[in-house]
């Protein structure tokens, strides 16, 4: 099966630029993470969806970065203004198999780069 | 609250030798563990996993069991090679579906 699709690989804008990400996850998964990999540190998620019902954005600077996933499937995370600090990897994963042991599946993220 | 907590690294080791890498985790209830890999210049994979208390989760040489007593998740494997350099991240699935991740251990083999 195709895995989790991700574009743009690469990005570099400079400060106060906006920029979209998209993520298209695997066929049939119902549940889908955007999180942010800052250099040296672990995952950190910024939206959890269900379908397209936002299950938890609680970490998600809402005053810059808003996601969404309309149909259910594929997803967009943008980012405006960008900060210098949010350079980093963002990364889209899927949930698949049964609830509480299921396995994530992730894309190969898309690193940002703000100068 | 939900929390994953590994060793701090990076990990050098010389080809052939064990590797440990230790794996700690607070929880509400009785999560699921994992740990994934992201090699370099990849995206995260599942390389094991483990549902209950007891088990033993193995892939690629690579083992892990579940301690409730403990609440622990170490990572071994009895011969490293080159091609495990990566980092290695341990997680914990939570109440609807929420995935805790820890910070990440690198490990770096060299022949």
């Amino acid at each position: 099966e195709a895995g989790v699709a991700q574009s743009p690989r690469y990005k570099i804008i400079e400060k106060r630029q906006s920029v979209a990400f998209w993520c298209n996850p695997i066929s049939g998964h119902a549940t889908l993470y955007w999180y942010q990999q800052i250099l040296g540190q672990g995952p950190k998620l910024l939206i959890q969806f269900q379908n397209n019902g936002v299950v938890d954005d609680s970490q998600l600077p809402k005053d810059r970065f808003s996601a969404e996933r309309l149909k259910g499937v594929d997803s967009t995370l943008k980012i405006q203004p960008a900060k210098l600090e949010d350079s980093a990897v963002y990364l889209c994963a899927s949930l698949g198999g049964p609830t509480f042991s299921g396995e994530l599946f992730f894309g190969e993220g898309s690193r940002l780069t703000v100068l | 609250g939900n929390s994953v907590t590994q060793m701090e690294g990076p990990v050098t080791l010389s080809e052939e030798a064990f590797l440990t890498i230790n794996c700690t985790y607070t929880a509400t209830g009785y999560p699921s563990l994992f740990w994934y890999v992201q090699y370099p210049g990849e995206g995260l994979q599942l390389l094991l996993k483990a549902t209950k208390a007891d088990d033993k989760g193995s892939n690629k040489g690579f083992e892990a069991t579940y301690r409730k007593e403990t609440t622990s998740f170490h990572l071994e494997k009895g011969s490293v090679q080159v091609s495990d350099s990566a980092v290695y991240f341990c997680a914990l699935i939570a109440t609807g579906n929420q995935f805790y991740f820890g910070t990440g251990t690198s490990l770096t083999v060299i022949p």
